[in-house]
């Protein structure tokens, strides 16, 4: 069946330190991915959109891009801030928007 | 202006009372609408899905119920909570399919 696997439960980092968060996904349809951030007591914020048409996206300095070989999605920061602390998760989109499935989510701590 | 708007912020209920949580959207229209439920520390799960006005269908039993009344509304509720149901429940909305928004949640606790 389908399903998406973010296996990197926590990142620590500093501040500058490059960003990389991993997905994987299993799905027999062309598959579309959403990158989620949320913060601390919020609902999560959509971050970006990836599809196999388009391969890539960016946005507020985070690039997603997809790997069809690995069957994987990557979401990475050249530098992250310490605002950018918080959980990030990948989510596969089923039947044209009917359902989402979340990864379980990576916690991301950055220190100044 | 925010366009989901969820309520109560906030609810601390006991077990076996009811339970009726709310999400309302401004500005859209028909758009589809999600219920989804997060434990804490957790991920999220997809709980109702509406595509229009009197039509729910439910992707995970938990003793919930959700109704649309109006094309800009979506109801989430039941008739005896569980200790189980607390956790952070979220409304979110779409009207291109594969771009979905999640309003700012409802934390309820149950005791």
């Amino acid at each position: 069946g389908d399903s998406v696997t973010q296996k990197q439960g926590q990142v620590t980092l500093s501040e500058d330190d490059f960003l990389f968060i991993n997905c994987t996904y299993s799905t027999t349809t062309y598959p579309t991915l959403l990158w989620y951030v949320q913060y601390l007591g919020q609902g999560p914020q959509l971050l970006l959109k990836v599809t196999t048409a388009n391969n890539k996206g960016i946005s507020r300095g985070f690039e997603a891009t997809y790997d069809k070989g690995t069957t994987s999605f990557h979401l990475q920061k050249a530098s992250v801030q310490e605002s950018d602390s918080a959980v990030y998760f990948c989510a596969l989109v089923l039947q044209g928007g009917r359902a989402l499935i979340f990864g379980t989510g990576t916690t991301v701590s950055v220190s100044p | 202006a925010q366009t989901i708007h969820q309520w109560p912020v906030a609810e601390i209920k006991a077990v076996g009372s009811p339970l009726s949580l709310g999400c309302t959207i401004k500005g859209k229209s028909s758009p589809n609408l999600y219920w989804y439920w997060q434990a804490t520390g957790g991920t999220l799960q997809q709980l109702f899905y509406s595509i229009t006005v009197g039509q729910v269908e439910s992707v995970v039993q938990l003793n919930l119920s959700a109704s649309r009344p109006k094309d800009d509304q979506f109801i989430l509720s039941t008739e005896k909570l569980l200790l189980s149901h607390s956790g952070f429940y979220l409304c979110a909305w779409s009207l291109v399919r594969e771009e979905v928004f999640f309003g700012k949640g409802t934390r309820l606790t149950v005791v």
